[in-house]
This record gives structure tokens, sequence and C-alpha cells, in this order.
């Protein structure tokens, strides 16, 4: 069973400052990882999706990267802005196991909490 | 497209009563997942179906909870009859599986129920 951990669970950090969010998952047979931005009290927002064939998927100020064979992914904020402040969650996809098959589960991690202090 | 749909967006009932969540995906896509969102277990998978046939509903948590999706564009998540502990925010999410496709889900705003 995939097991996705995500550490911090919470982090503050002052305006300008680079952000980095850590991602690991114990099963390498990945077929894409997602990134996710939740508002309180709103839905889950898709901000990059990294295909297994690649290393890091680029937006704007974001960059994730993916490590595969270590099962780890980082998701890079540049330049943090109060606006930043969000919990982020990172999301494994399986890869695909034939028509209907009972495999097409999303494994989350349980998020980290940004607060970017202005 | 106005990406996923989901009414309503809160509700507030009494225990035992019967709850209907609703959904609309995005056009096109061919899986409809349902998630519920709570402190202590985070996000859940509850049911999933491809071209509107429930492929896994192991996540559903007792029989007071079903799901149906009469056809590609409409799904309802329904629970009878309702409890305290089923308060939480209930998502739901489409995507697109083709060969070649991202598999990228994406989520509703979410339903927030609260049973009292």
């Amino acid at each position: 069973k995939q097991e996705v951990t995500q550490i911090p669970a919470a982090l503050s950090v002052p305006e300008g400052e680079n952000l980095v969010l850590n991602c690991s998952f114990t099963d390498s047979a990945i077929y894409n990882l997602q990134w996710f931005r939740q508002d309180p009290g709103k839905g889950l927002t898709s901000l990059l999706l990294i295909q297994s064939s690649q290393r890091e998927q680029t937006s704007g100020r974001l960059n994730a990267s993916l490590d595969k064979s270590s099962g780890r992914s980082t998701l890079y904020i540049a330049a943090s802005q109060p606006g930043d402040s969000a919990t982020y969650l990172c999301a494994v996809i399986p890869p695909p196991g034939g028509l209907g098959a009972r495999d097409y589960k999303l494994s989350f991690g349980a998020g980290t909490t940004v607060t970017v202090r202005a | 497209d106005a990406g996923v749909i989901q009414s309503p967006r809160h509700e507030v009932t009494e225990m035992g009563q019967e709850v209907t969540l609703r959904c609309k995906p995005i056009s096109g896509h061919d899986y409809l997942f349902w998630y519920r969102q709570t402190m202590m277990r985070g996000l859940e998978l509850l049911i999933y179906f491809n071209n509107n046939v429930p492929i896994d509903d192991s996540g559903m948590p007792e029989d007071r909870f079903s799901a149906k999706m009469p056809n590609a564009s409409f799904s309802t998540l329904k629970i009878q009859p309702s409890e305290p502990r089923d308060s939480a925010v209930y998502f739901c999410a489409s995507s697109r599986r083709i060969a070649g496709a991202s598999y990228e889900q994406y989520f509703g705003p979410g339903t927030r129920l609260t049973v009292t």
C-alpha cells in the first residue's frame, strides 16, 4: 500500500523567503505526482503535475522536482508572499492497470500548512 | 468549462435525516471521485466511477452511504440516515483517463455537511 508523507506539517516564514515543501512516498512505481493547494474552507486547486518520466515541472514561482528512485518530491515556492499562505498537499497517481481496473486511487499526504508573515 | 460543480455548498441537517449531495463533473471526463475530508482523518476516497459505473466503493464507510451516477454529467452521494460523525467536507473530483493523458484530477469546491 502506498504511503505518502509530508514533512513538516506546518511552516511559518517571513515574506520574501523561499519555501521548500517535502513529499515522500513508499512505492516508487508511480505514474504521476500532483501538487495541490487548499485554502481554508475551499476545495483543492491543482498546482503542478509531474509525470513519472519528468524530473521537474515549473509554473511561475513554483517548481516541483521528482526523484522516483528515492521516493521524493519537493515543491519550491520562490519569494513567498502572504497570499501563498495555504495548505499544500501532494498526491501520487498509480500506473494504469487497464480499463476499469480498481487501481485508480490517488494517495494523498496529510499536507503542509504554510503561513507567510507580512 | 466551469469546472467541477457541487451543490449544495453548505448543508445543515438533524441526525436521522437523509442528505443528498450533488456533483457535475467536467464535460468529457470519464472518471468521477467522491472524497471526504475531516481534521482527524484527512482526505479519504469514498468511491469512484468510470464511465458512470462504480469501480471501487471500498472507501464507503457504511451501508448508510450510497452513490449513483445515472449519466456522464451527474452524480449523487446519499447518506441515509445521517449521523453527527458524518459531519465533514465532501469533495467531488473528475479526471480524464485516456492514452497519453496525465490523469490530473480536478476538484469541486466541496459541500460542508453538519449533522446535529
